[in-house]
C-alpha cells in the first residue's frame, strides 16, 4: 500500500458526460501528479500540483482540468468525455518536487 | 520538449543479467527515475539518479551519464516475478515528468 487513495477504482460512464476522479496524497506530501495511461501504453504526464497551486502541465487537454484542495488532496475532471478518453487514470504523490512519487492503484475509466 | 527512448520488449533468462537502455533529450534536467509497472497495477518506485554514475540497491543498479543522455536498470539474478514492465522517467527543474513508454520484461524460466 502506497497511502496514496484513489477514488473510484472503475467508473463506466456514456459520451459527452463528465465525471470527477479524487486523489487522497500521503500524508505529509505537498505534490500531486496526475497521469493518463491508454491500453498498452505509457504514462501520460497530465498535471501537477504542489501545495494547492499548479506547478507543471503536461499534454493536457483542454476538457480536462484539476485542482488540489487546502487538505492537499486533489481532483481530475474529465468533461465531454469521448470513447478514446478511456484510460487508467493514476495519481501519485511526494513530499518534494524533485523525490519519487508514489502511485495510487488508478481508476480506471471506461466510456461507452 | 523531452524525448525518452527505451526498448519495446526484452526477454531474459532466470538467474541471469539483464541491462535496460533508456535514452533522453530535455532542457532542465533534474533526474531519471526507474519504475516497475505490473500489468494492470500501479507503478512502484526502484530508483532514481541526480548524478553521474551508478547506484546499486540490492538486485537493481541504475546507471546515469548526464552528459550522454543516457541511463540503465541493470538487475541481476532474475526471478520470474521480474517480468514487468519498466518504466524510465525523466523530471525537469519545473517540476514536468516525462516516462518513456516502458520495456516490457518477460524472464523464461
Amino acid at each position: 500500500d502506497s497511502g496514496v487513495t484513489q477514488t473510484p477504482k472503475h467508473l463506466i460512464t456514456a459520451t459527452g458526460q463528465r465525471v470527477t476522479l479524487r486523489c487522497s496524497p500521503r500524508s505529509g506530501d505537498l505534490s500531486v501528479y496526475w497521469y493518463q495511461q491508454s491500453l498498452d501504453q505509457g504514462l501520460q504526464f497530465l498535471i501537477q500540483y504542489y501545495n494547492g497551486e499548479e506547478r507543471a502541465k503536461g499534454n493536457i487537454l483542454e476538457r480536462f482540468s484539476a485542482q488540489q484542495f487546502p487538505d492537499l488532496h486533489s481532483e481530475l475532471n474529465l468533461s465531454s468525455l469521448e470513447l478514446g478518453d478511456s484510460a487508467l487514470y493514476f495519481c501519485a504523490s511526494s513530499n518534494d518536487m524533485n523525490t519519487e512519487a508514489f502511485f495510487g492503484q488508478g481508476t480506471r475509466l471506461t466510456v461507452v | 520538449g523531452q524525448n525518452i527512448d527505451q526498448p519495446t520488449e526484452m526477454t531474459a533468462t532466470e538467474g541471469a543479467i539483464v541491462q535496460i537502455n533508456c535514452t533522453y533529450q530535455t532542457s532542465g534536467f533534474n533526474g531519471l527515475f526507474w519504475y516497475q509497472q505490473h500489468a494492470g497495477e500501479a507503478p512502484t518506485f526502484l530508483s532514481y539518479n541526480v548524478l553521474d554514475g551508478l547506484e546499486e540497491k540490492g538486485r537493481f543498479s541504475s546507471f546515469l551519464s548526464r552528459s550522454k543522455g543516457y541511463s540503465y536498470l541493470l538487475l541481476k539474478e532474475l526471478q520470474m516475478k521480474d517480468s514487468a514492465s519498466y518504466l524510465c522517467a525523466v523530471k525537469t527543474n519545473a517540476g514536468k515528468s516525462t516516462f518513456g513508454d516502458g520495456t516490457t520484461l518477460t524472464v523464461k524460466p
